[in-house]
């Protein structure tokens, strides 16, 4: 079956640290690959998104690129701030069924001033 | 910008009790999630619907049930609540087949 692997968490970085969050996955075929934020009291909101091999996603400062030989999709970003404290979801779908988003459990970045 | 809406925000319910949780969203999308969130669980995917008058099983479907009456509505109930039902509830929506999905602000449902 589906399923992805986050690296364990929490995460506590200073400001303008660099961020890198892992994410793996196991699916047939090719699936598409999502980050999706959870920031404190909301619900869950995409981030960002590659849907075939080498595509990179990248929004507000985050990007991942799909790597389907290490089948990876690792969160980067090169100056966290205070604000980017949150959960975060890496998740796929399989080829055409979104109605299956398989989510990994998530980890939680906290960004000390 | 309303999007998508969940009422109650907060409930506790004693075992054996009732209730429905309602998801509304305002963007005409077909499809229509149902996901509760545990500590050290990520979301896992009770039922979904893809489109009015439709409604299909997820990955933790017992102790549920759902009703898609209306393509702007999605309700969840629990016919005779349980502890372990004790979750953070999130409905979600999208207009296809596309993983990018549109999230409520979660209900917290507490059962004693």
């Amino acid at each position: 079956g589906n399923s992805v692997t986050q690296m364990e968490g929490p995460v506590t970085l200073s400001e303008e640290a660099f961020l890198t969050i892992n994410c793996t996955y196991t699916a047939t075929g090719y699936p598409s690959l999502f980050w999706y934020v959870q920031y404190p009291g909301e619900g869950l909101q995409l981030l960002l998104k590659a849907t075939k091999a080498d595509d990179k996603g990248s929004n507000k400062g985050f990007e991942a690129t799909y790597r389907k030989e290490t089948t990876s999709f690792h969160l980067e970003k090169g100056s966290v701030q205070v604000s980017d404290s949150a959960v975060y979801f890496c998740a796929l779908t399989p080829t055409g069924a979104n109605s299956k988003l398989t989510f990994g459990k998530g980890i939680t970045l906290s960004v000390r001033p | 910008n309303a999007g998508v809406t969940q009422t109650p925000k907060f409930r506790v319910l004693k075992t054996g009790q009732s209730m429905t949780l309602l998801c509304a969203q305002d963007m005409n999308h077909e499809y229509m999630y149902w996901y509760r969130q545990d500590p050290g669980m990520g979301l896992r995917l009770i039922h979904y619907s893809v489109g009015e008058g439709t409604t299909a099983k997820g990955e933790v479907p017992d102790g549920y049930n759902v009703s898609r009456l209306k393509k702007q509505n999605f309700l969840l109930g629990l016919e005779s609540a349980a502890p372990s039902q004790t979750s953070v509830y999130f409905c979600a929506s999208s207009w296809g087949e596309t993983g990018e999905l549109f999230f409520g602000e979660g209900s917290r449902l507490t059962v004693l």
